[in-house]
């Protein structure tokens, strides 16, 4: 079975504070490819990250960053000097290689609140 | 346009209606993907669409819900006889290709209330 968990339902930091969100998943294909995306007030899903199963490096992109463990089965999310702007819901997402279909499997997102 | 579109953007209806939600993916991609979103909740996989067929229907909860897409461009995800448990926001999304590693891109969702 195939599964992401996203433990923190909700989490609230003040403007300039780093944040980290964690993403478990569970799957048995070897190759796999790990999501992130970012869903604001608006409601659209926006690609933030795609990440496949046998690059384990990590990824910076601006104030954002990840890190992927495939020995824990995680791919957490840093944002660094956190802004109000990124205040929304957070989806870790997996996407893997059974009975040929690509869908995504989703967690249930963290809500990320900013403070000024 | 540049991105996924959906319409309408919210559709209120009452218990037992017909409902119709349209997608319009992103020109040329060829896989289209449906999920719906319940409160509180990530996007659950309805249905998928490799050029006009459906590849992967498995997410349909049951034969009240049916999804065409014809010319393998825009795709209509059809509702029967609804029910109050239908209501929450309907997604699509649209890749370049088929596969694994491909980046789905969502569209805006169509917020559906059955009262």
């Amino acid at each position: 079975a195939q599964k992401v968990t996203q433990a923190q339902t909700e989490i609230s930091v003040v403007e300039k504070e780093d944040v980290t969100l964690d993403c478990v998943y569970e799957t048995r294909d070897t190759t796999y490819y790990l999501f992130w995306y970012k869903q604001p007030p608006s409601g659209e899903l926006v690609f933030l990250i795609r990440r496949n199963s046998f690059d384990e490096q990590n990824e910076i992109s601006g104030r954002y960053s990840w890190n992927f463990q495939k020995s824990t089965s995680s791919f957490n999310f840093t944002i660094t000097a956190s802004q109000v702007v990124d205040s929304a819901v957070y989806f870790c997402a997996l996407s893997a290689v059974t009975s040929g279909t690509y869908k995504y499997i989703f967690g249930t997102g963290t809500r990320l609140k900013v403070l000024a | 346009g540049a991105g996924v579109s959906q319409t309408p953007s919210n559709k209120v209806t009452e218990k037992g209606k017909y409902v119709e939600l349209r997608c319009d993916p992103i020109s040329g991609h060829t896989a289209l993907y449906w999920y719906r979103q319940s409160l509180g909740q990530g996007p659950e996989f309805l249905i998928y669409f490799q050029g006009t067929g459906a590849a992967d229907d498995s997410g349909l909860p049951n034969d009240r819900f049916f999804a065409v897409r014809p010319e393998g461009s825009v795709s209509t995800l059809k509702i029967q006889r609804t029910e109050r448990g239908d209501s929450a926001v309907y997604l699509c999304a649209s890749s370049s290709l088929d596969g694994v590693k491909e980046t789905q891109y969502f569209g805006p969702g169509t917020r559906l209330l059955v009262l």
